[in-house]
């Protein structure tokens, strides 16, 4: 069974700092997304990252996808009250048809 | 156009009421799907359609049906729901089930049964 173990579950910080989000797996993904879910609201994709060692980056967000596909980090610089909201990993399962979450990363930045 | 619409928003129903929810999407895209999704938990995976056809039902009870009636629009039929499916309930789309990684999702539908 295809798992992604995403820590840490929760994290509240204040405005300006810097943070990362870890998502981890034993089984090898073609690919991993990266969503982010506010209250209310249904997830909105990120990014993608397909190439091993890829790093990706979104204005204060970079994204880097581990050398053998297993997995990936998300690393915010200087966090904004706006930044506020669920993180989610993802990945195809094997069967290529369906997503595969992480539990999600539930974060507060306060100013 | 990247837009996938849910209606409605909002949602209440006790637990003998005949209800759907909607989905539409305007991408051309072919697979749709219906997560379920609790408070601060990822969202779970309910059925997938490609091509307007059931691909995928995740074991789901049959008070939740889905219906695809055409490839822009997406049904979810609920009847004699109980308390505990009570959730956000999403729609999303890819281009299609070889895309399952890039998905558009809905806003939701904020489901309560009374």
């Amino acid at each position: 069974t295809q798992l992604l173990e995403q820590s840490p579950q929760f994290l509240s910080i204040q405005e300006g700092e810097n943070l990362t989000v870890y998502c981890n797996s034993s089984s090898v993904f073609s690919s991993l997304q990266w969503y982010r879910q506010e209250p209310g609201e249904g997830p909105v994709l990120l990014v993608t990252v397909v190439t091993g060692g890829e790093v990706k980056k979104l204005k204060r967000l970079t994204f880097q996808f581990g050398d053998a596909r297993k997995d990936s980090s998300l690393h915010i610089t200087a966090a904004q009250p706006g930044d506020t909201g669920l993180y989610l990993c993802a990945g195809v399962d094997q069967a290529g048809t369906a997503l595969i979450f992480g539990k999600g990363t539930t974060l507060s930045v306060s100013s | 156009d990247t837009e996938v619409t849910q209606t409605p928003k909002h949602l209440v129903m006790g637990m003998t009421n005949k209800k759907s929810l909607k989905c539409e999407q305007h991408m051309g895209h072919r697979a749709m799907y219906w997560y379920k999704q609790k408070a601060k938990k990822p969202p779970e995976l309910m059925f997938v359609y490609s091509y307007e056809k059931l691909s995928i039902n995740e074991s789901v009870p049959s008070r939740f049906s889905p219906e695809c009636p055409n490839s822009s629009l997406l049904n979810l039929h609920l009847h004699a729901l109980q308390p505990e499916d009570s959730a956000l309930y999403l729609c999303a789309s890819s281009l299609d089930l070889g895309r399952s990684d890039e998905q558009y999702f809905g806003p939701g539908t904020r489901l309560t049964v009374t």
